[in-house]
């Protein structure tokens, strides 16, 4: 069965640095998604993104975050400079036409 | 805004008990709704999903319906393993502009001992 796969599964990183988490959706899918979900709390949208933009974002995805689909096959998001509070997990997703949408593993950030 | 509410949890049954998780939500137009489940150290699977008034969807044993005249998509199962112990996450996406913007709920924690 296809699914959307996420690198890294765990990324440790000091307060200040850049990060960027890569997403491979699923081949055939035309939309992309970032959510997250900080420990013990709701899985939140940060931003949903099509035909090479983004097609809405919610106010946690401020001018720190980008999101690129610099080839056919990866997706990727890109905090500039990492805060504490940036801690948790990040799920990448993908849909089709169905409405349906598919989400990998994670990858789960600490910011230290 | 779009909003859904879980029963609080966390959940405990014993196998073979019967599985209800209540789950409302608020939307402008006509939602889809979904669950989600999260296994323990592993990422959201879609579990099932109905996408108009009165659908059921189900999988695994597991089934819900979408109740509009209740604002509802309760989650039940009839006969509970140990291996679905897991967190069940309702959710909802509205679909039109907001195509694939999910709004979920807190999740409930399920734990199922044997």
């Amino acid at each position: 069965e296809p699914e959307v796969t996420q690198t890294p599964s765990h990324q440790v990183t000091q307060m200040g640095q850049e990060v960027i988490l890569r997403c491979v959706p699923i081949s055939n899918h035309l939309y992309f998604y970032w959510y997250r979900q900080i420990l013990g709390q709701k899985v939140e949208f940060l931003v949903s993104f099509y035909n090479n933009e983004i097609s809405e974002k919610s106010e946690i995805f401020d001018d720190q975050f980008s999101v690129e689909r610099p080839d056919g096959s990866n997706f990727t998001l890109k905090i500039r400079s990492t805060k504490l509070e940036d801690s948790a997990m990040y799920f990448c997703a993908s849909s089709g036409q169905a409405n349906t949408i598919y989400f990998g593993e994670g990858s789960w950030l600490t910011v230290v | 805004g779009d909003s859904v509410t879980q029963m609080e949890g966390p959940v405990t049954l014993s196998e073979e008990a019967f599985l209800t998780i209540n789950c409302t939500y608020t939307a402008t137009g006509y939602p889809s709704l979904f669950w989600y489940v999260q296994y323990p150290g592993e990422g959201l699977q879609l579990l099932l999903k109905a996408t108009k008034a009165d659908d059921k969807g189900s999988n695994k044993g597991f089934e819900a319906t979408y109740r509009k005249e209740t604002t509802s998509f309760h989650l039940e199962k009839g006969s509970v393993q140990v291996s679905d112990s897991a967190v069940y996450f309702c959710a909802l996406t509205a679909g039109g502009t907001s195509y694939g913007k999910l709004t979920f709920g807190q999740g409930t924690i399920l734990t199922v001992h044997p």
